[in-house]
């Protein structure tokens, strides 16, 4: 089945214990995300990677960290997690962020309390 | 910020057709407009997109006006679970903001 996957999909913590969020996809695609989601917010883009070894920037990247090594994965890490960092994170993926056609898939949410 | 304008929220009878607009007068010629959905606190779900002709799938139709500066997404027979907050969103290329959307509630 196509999906993207994230684990944990619940995690609370405390603050400045390093934590990793996976994210994997099993349909070949080149572009992957993450977002972060708060009341009131909607959909925040953190990180962005258009193929293996290629990310940038989103929107809200302060306090993040993001890797692609290898097509399939785009862990987020948070090295120092601070309380306004708690969340509901998604992952997503697209086929190609070049053609006309990039419909992103969304990992099911982890939702991440710094205490 | 998101290139998008969308009202807050919506109410619309259950078998009734939904019609949730879309302002994106910024638009440029390269732009597509895609809108997703998201119930509760799931992941958003594609659910269609267009350039400039109106699109039609087994989900829902998009209208696209000839200027591409507003598009309207109608849901033809809502039904209670497409209560969801529904986003429009211009992509192009990796510029993918989500705006606040749209809460349409069904109801019965």
């Amino acid at each position: 089945e196509a999906q993207v996957t994230q684990n944990p999909r619940y995690l609370i913590t405390v603050t400045g214990k390093k934590l990793t969020v996976t994210c994997s996809q099993n349909m070949n695609h080149e572009y992957m995300s993450w977002y972060r989601q708060d009341p009131g917010l909607g959909l925040r883009q953190i990180y962005y990677s258009m193929n293996v070894e290629v990310t940038d920037k989103g929107d809200v990247p302060e306090g993040y960290k993001v890797s692609r090594k290898e097509k399939r994965n785009f862990p987020l890490i948070l090295e120092s997690p601070s309380p306004n960092q708690t969340s509901l994170y998604f992952c997503a993926s697209s086929p190609s962020v070049v053609s006309s056609y990039n419909e992103q898939f969304f990992g099911p949410g982890t939702r991440l309390t710094v205490l | 910020d998101a290139k998008t304008t969308q009202p807050t929220s919506m109410d619309c009878a259950e078998g009734r057709a939904a019609n949730l607009p879309c302002n994106h007068s910024t638009i440029s010629g390269n732009e597509y407009v895609y809108w997703y959905r998201q119930i509760h606190s799931q992941g958003p779900q594609y659910i269609i997109h267009g350039l400039k002709n109106n699109e039609t799938n087994e989900m829902a139709s998009l209208i696209i006006t000839e200027d591409r500066k507003s598009s309207t997404l109608i849901l033809p027979h809502a039904t209670l679970r497409d209560t969801a907050v529904y986003y429009c969103i211009v992509i192009n290329n990796n510029d993918m903001r989500f705006g606040a959307g749209t809460r349409l509630t069904v109801k019965p």
